[in-house]
């Protein structure tokens, strides 16, 4: 058990829909990294948040947000649903997003059905 | 950009042998840290061993040790007397020191043990 939780583990929708992921970070961990999955590839960065703040962006498309609390729980909005978007959601975090030591620590994903 | 690449989607070997995964990767960054994660059946992401780059000395954990070729930029994962605990995806990533701390993943390597 990383410490990092995902609410849901699961989740199916229709197309067109728009659903929320939920992540709480480890205790203490100020970063919070979204990553995407599909169908047994390597992960995809989405996007970073450090203490409430947007660190870092990668490949996140436009129908997708996301954002972080001050408890610093952080949730990843996707809108406009396609069947592509179908995947597993990782969060992870870490203690200060940046550093030598800084290590990820992994969430146990959330998969996402759009049917 | 960087990049990681594993030339193995497959790779089986016998259980109590050695098997050896491949990973090689660009970048044009002098200091930068490099990962080998698990991915096991449940779909938790594990780290298994990271190397910073400045350091000559390969990282070892245990039965899992790797072989860090910094001017050929390569990375290779050698894990000793196979278990059937070891099967799961492998994957090799990167994470730059200076530049944001996203990870980038290669598209993994599925290893299987054969009893």
């Amino acid at each position: 058990d990383s410490g990092v939780t995902q609410t849901p583990k699961h989740l199916i929708t229709a197309t067109g829909q728009r659903v929320t992921l939920r992540c709480s970070p480890r205790s203490g961990d100020l970063s919070v990294y979204w990553y995407q999955q599909s169908l047994d590839q390597g992960l995809q960065f989405l996007i970073q948040y450090y203490n409430g703040e947007e660190r870092a962006k990668g490949n996140i498309l436009e129908r997708f947000s996301a954002q972080q609390f001050p408890d610093l729980h952080s949730e990843l909005n996707l809108s406009s649903l396609e069947l592509g978007d179908s995947a597993l959601y990782f969060c992870a975090s870490s203690p200060s997003g940046r550093g030598a030591t800084d290590t990820q620590y992994f969430g146990p994903g959330t998969r996402l059905t759009v049917l | 950009a960087q990049t990681v690449t594993q030339s193995q989607p497959e790779m089986s070997v016998q259980e109590a042998e050695t098997v050896t995964l491949s990973c090689t990767y660009d970048t044009s960054e002098s200091d930068y840290y490099l990962f080998w994660y698990k991915q096991p059946p449940s779909r938790q992401m594990i780290l298994v061993i990271r190397q910073e780059a400045y350091k000559q000395q390969n990282a070892t954990e245990n039965r899992f040790s790797v072989n860090f070729q910094k001017a050929a930029k390569s990375f290779s994962l050698k894990i000793s007397d196979s278990q059937l605990g070891d099967a799961a995806m492998y994957f090799c990533a990167y994470r730059g020191y200076s530049s944001a701390s996203k990870i980038i993943f290669g598209s993994g390597t599925r290893l299987s043990i054969r009893p």
